[in-house]
């Protein structure tokens, strides 16, 4: 079946680190893959997203590329903040459907 | 704009007791989606309203939820009885055609 397995956190980064968050995929055809974001107290924002294989999602200074070859859709941001301590989701949504599939999201921590 | 808003922000119930959750979507978006997300695990789709039809509900765990979408307006979600098992953050969402969907905040539910 479809499903959305993603790095299990916390993630814990100081300032200005370099963030990664692995986000892998099973699904049949072309899905579109999203990155959901929920930060404290409040509901899931779209971060961003891709359509179709080789698009690169970006927002706010991440980015995460659609990889048919490898069913990926790592999540990345060269210098995180610590306003981007927030829960983040790995998402799609296939061809033949209108629900999202989630994976378990990934908790990001960034202190100063 | 308004966003999705949902109520109550937060349920504390007991086994055998009902509750019923409230979502308002985003005023013209005719698509409405409930998710649920039980501690530690993935987001889950319970059910997708298109104005007040229910499009598919294949993800709805039991009987025992009933959810409603009266005049395509706002929706409910409805728990008789509840199970411990029942407890965990409600996520409404709605989108107009197309692909993305605009959460709310969620309602936390506690069965005890």
């Amino acid at each position: 079946g479809n499903s959305v397995t993603q790095m299990e956190g916390p993630v814990t980064l100081s300032e200005e680190a370099f963030l990664t968050i692995n986000c892998t995929y099973t699904a049949t055809g072309y899905p579109s893959l999203f990155w959901y974001v929920q930060y404290p107290g409040e509901g899931l924002q779209l971060l961003l997203k891709a359509t179709k294989a080789d698009d690169k999602g970006s927002n706010k200074g991440f980015e995460a590329t659609y990889r048919k070859e490898t069913t990926s859709f790592h999540l990345e941001k060269g210098s995180v903040q610590v306003s981007d301590s927030a829960v983040y989701f790995c998402a799609l949504i296939t061809q033949a459907g209108t629900a999202l599939i989630f994976g378990k999201g990934t908790t990001l921590s960034v202190s100063s | 704009e308004a966003g999705v808003t949902q109520f109550p922000s937060h349920s504390v119930i007991e086994k055998g007791q009902t509750v019923t959750l409230r979502c308002d979507p985003i005023s013209g978006h005719d698509n409405l989606y409930w998710y649920r997300r039980v501690m530690g695990k993935e987001i889950k789709f319970l059910l997708h309203f298109v104005k007040e039809s229910k499009q598919d509900e294949s993800g709805m765990p039991n009987n025992r939820f009933l959810a409603e979408r009266t005049g395509g307006t706002y929706s409910t979600l409805k728990v008789q009885p509840a199970e411990l098992e029942d407890s965990g953050v409600y996520f409404c969402a709605s989108s107009p055609l197309g692909v993305r969907q605009y959460f709310g905040p969620g309602t936390r539910l506690t069965v005890t």
